[in-house]
């Protein structure tokens, strides 16, 4: 299973951009990067993915080193709707197995 | 777009009994997954159906858990008999077909063994 490490939990204040990283150093050429947040008490959400280049959404953006061994999700105006638990993610050949870490618990703070 | 349903959201059972949890994924996604998340951690898959074939389930306990998918669309998980670190959150999540694609998941089950 291809792994990825992930602070244990961040902090950010209401309003300000946040930066979560993740670590994939044993990425292979066809993993797809995937990020999920998680609620409390819900089931996982879909934020953004990518493969090579910087992707963004009206949610986040995602940038990806150049060696794609590590990634980093940026959320550019936190609210306090987006504490969550964030999950980065690879698929493994471009298919849809996820193999979830433990994620970063982000906190927003008023 | 109805989201992907789950029932029940609740399940009290003791240990040694038996158990099910039903999902249906939203219309016209081919693949299902089953996810098993225990407190303080990521979700596990279990299981990954493309229809109503399995995919991978090289993660599922098949001593004690099994899996469905009937017609290619609902699917029942079901775990007899059941043990005190089976006690979690099973999720079930759908998804077109042939990746990658987004995973839409539902509330879950929250199964509690006593």
């Amino acid at each position: 299973d291809a792994k990825t490490t992930q602070p244990n939990s961040m902090e950010s204040n209401e309003e300000e951009p946040v930066h979560l990283p993740c670590n994939h150093s044993t990425i292979s050429g066809t993993d797809y990067i995937h990020w999920y947040r998680q609620l409390p008490s819900q089931g996982p959400e879909y934020v953004i993915h990518g493969l090579t280049s910087n992707v963004n959404n009206r949610m986040a953006s995602l940038a990806i080193a150049e060696d794609r061994k590590s990634s980093t999700l940026i959320l550019h105006r936190a609210t306090l709707r987006d504490a969550a638990v964030y999950y980065c993610i690879l698929s493994p050949d471009g298919g849809n197995q996820f193999y979830f870490g433990t994620g970063t618990s982000l906190t927003v703070i008023p | 777009e109805a989201g992907v349903a789950q029932s029940p959201r609740y399940k009290i059972i003791e240990k040694r009994q038996s158990v099910a949890f039903w999902c249906n994924p939203i219309s016209g996604h081919a693949t299902l997954y089953w996810y098993q998340q225990i407190l303080g951690q990521g979700p596990k898959l279990l299981i990954q159906f493309q229809n109503n074939g399995v995919v991978d389930d090289s993660q599922l306990p098949k001593d004690r858990f099994s899996a469905e998918r009937l017609k290619g669309v609902d699917s029942t998980l079901k775990i007899q008999p059941a043990k005190l670190e089976d006690s979690a959150v099973y999720l079930c999540a759908s998804s077109l077909t042939g990746g990658p694609y987004e995973q839409y998941f539902g509330p879950g089950t929250r199964l509690t063994v006593t």
